[in-house]
């Protein structure tokens, strides 16, 4: 079985302040993990994603997760947030053999002029 | 190259009713999931099709059905709407399904308002 656990349904930052989304999830198969961001009234845009490799993966807009698998997280982080990161993320995990994507409830970022 | 597709965007339909949604996915790619967003919340997983023949289920009643065409574009029909069925139905699609790691593409959404 597998499960995303997003904390903090929302978070504010000030404009250029690190923007830190957390994402833990439990997985029964290795993880495929991915960020995507959902902006009002739109699809889903995928930032990133963890696969196999590399642990410290980047994206786009500047976004970046790192996998650690000892702390089942994969959490994204931006060093300077800017105002047009505002908008709903979402964490998902899905794995080798499996189907679908299991998301987060997702959180909402807001940035502060 | 277009992505994923769906239409229409926006529909509104009365309790009782039903709803046919479409999606065509991208070229290439054979295999089309649906999702059901409610607003404030992430994306459930409804159905997975590939070749034209259901993969996986999610946790939704009967009421909840598709289909896939030849061409791989698919349909997502709701019978008897409930309030509860308004929602962002989101489309996904990939090369092929459940084989190693296949990236899901996903469409801008239908959004399906009940009254």
């Amino acid at each position: 079985a597998q499960s995303v656990t997003q904390l903090g349904s929302h978070v504010s930052v000030s404009e250029g302040a690190l923007v830190l989304l957390r994402c833990n999830y439990s997985s029964s198969v290795p993880p495929y993990l991915f960020w995507y961001v959902q902006y009002p009234n739109q699809g889903l845009q995928l930032l990133l994603k963890y696969t196999t490799g590399a642990t410290l993966v980047k994206g786009i807009n500047g976004f970046e997760a790192e996998f650690k698998k000892s702390e089942t997280s994969f959490h994204l982080t931006k060093p300077s947030a800017h105002m047009s990161d505002a908008a709903e993320y979402f964490c998902a995990v899905s794995g080798s053999g499996t189907y679908k994507y299991i998301f987060g409830t997702g959180t909402r970022l807001k940035v502060l002029a | 190259d277009a992505g994923v597709t769906q239409s229409p965007t926006h529909l509104i339909k009365t309790r009782g009713q039903q709803v046919t949604l479409r999606c065509s996915p991208i070229s290439g790619h054979k295999s089309v999931s649906w999702y059901q967003q409610v607003l404030g919340q992430g994306p459930q997983f409804i159905f997975q099709y590939y070749e034209k023949e259901e993969r996986g289920r999610g946790n939704f009643p009967d009421r909840f059905s598709a289909r896939q065409f030849p061409n791989y574009s698919s349909e997502l029909n709701v019978n008897a709407l409930l309030l509860g069925d308004s929602a962002l139905y989101l489309c996904a699609s990939s090369l092929n399904a459940g084989v190693s790691y296949n990236e899901q593409f996903f469409g801008p959404g239908t959004r399906l308002t009940v009254l």
